[in-house]
């Protein structure tokens, strides 16, 4: 079965980049579209954006200006860039496959903004 | 804020039924059968119960049903069980230039 995990670390800096990549294992990455997913502490969950294997994205117009998505498709991997970071941007970064409904997803992983 | 609206809570003894609503606009849920619901046990990966409405993924138990009405979507849940203790999110497709909606989560006890 599919499995994802997310990697990455888990501070940076305020104004600094945000990178993530999500390892996906038991498939291909080679279809479906490829999710991030956050949620900061206390609140609910917020779409990032998605990436199909082609490299064809769509993003939250919300974060549109500050996010770039990329997969790498001999590593079965996909990565997540979010710059200029502020504490707002703390949150729990989850990776999952789906384009509107999302099966399965990664256990997440915490990154706090903070200096 | 979240774009969908949830009830904080709900609860339910062993074998209730519950049902959790959740809220949107006809720019979503009114105008795209595309409602999903997640069940998330914290420090766990979220889990989809419910996708393009009433649709159940394989392995999900028949307890699970979702249904739409309006701008509305409703997830119920019948032999409430005490693993069902978790917290639940709806999320909604909402097209124009391409965004998806979350919920803001309902948490739900297990008397």
């Amino acid at each position: 079965q599919v499995q994802l995990q997310e990697s990455g670390p888990g501070l940076v800096k305020p104004s600094e980049t945000l990178s993530l990549n999500c390892t996906v294992s038991g498939g291909s990455i080679s279809t479906y579209y490829w999710s991030w997913i956050r949620q900061p502490p206390g609140k609910g969950l917020e779409w990032i954006g998605n990436i199909l294997y082609s490299g064809s994205t769509n993003y939250n117009p919300s974060l549109k200006s500050r996010v770039t998505m990329s997969v790498d498709t001999s590593k079965n991997q996909f990565s997540l860039r979010l710059s200029s970071v502020t504490t707002a941007d703390t949150a729990v970064y989850y990776c999952a496959r789906g384009e509107w409904w999302f099966d399965p997803w990664g256990q997440g992983t915490l990154v706090t903004v903070s200096s | 804020q979240s774009a969908l609206t949830q009830p904080a809570s709900v609860s339910g003894s062993p074998g209730q039924s519950i049902t959790i609503s959740c809220t949107g606009t006809s720019s979503d849920v009114g105008t795209y059968n595309y409602v999903s619901w997640y069940q998330h046990h914290p420090g766990k990966a979220p889990k989809v119960m419910i996708y393009d409405v009433s649709k159940r993924p394989s392995g999900v138990s028949n307890r699970f049903s979702g249904s739409k009405s309006g701008n509305s979507a409703s997830l119920t849940i019948s032999g409430l069980q005490a693993e069902d203790e978790a917290d639940y999110f709806c999320c909604s497709y909402a097209g124009g230039g391409y965004v998806v909606v979350f919920g803001g989560g309902t948490k739900l006890t297990v008397l």
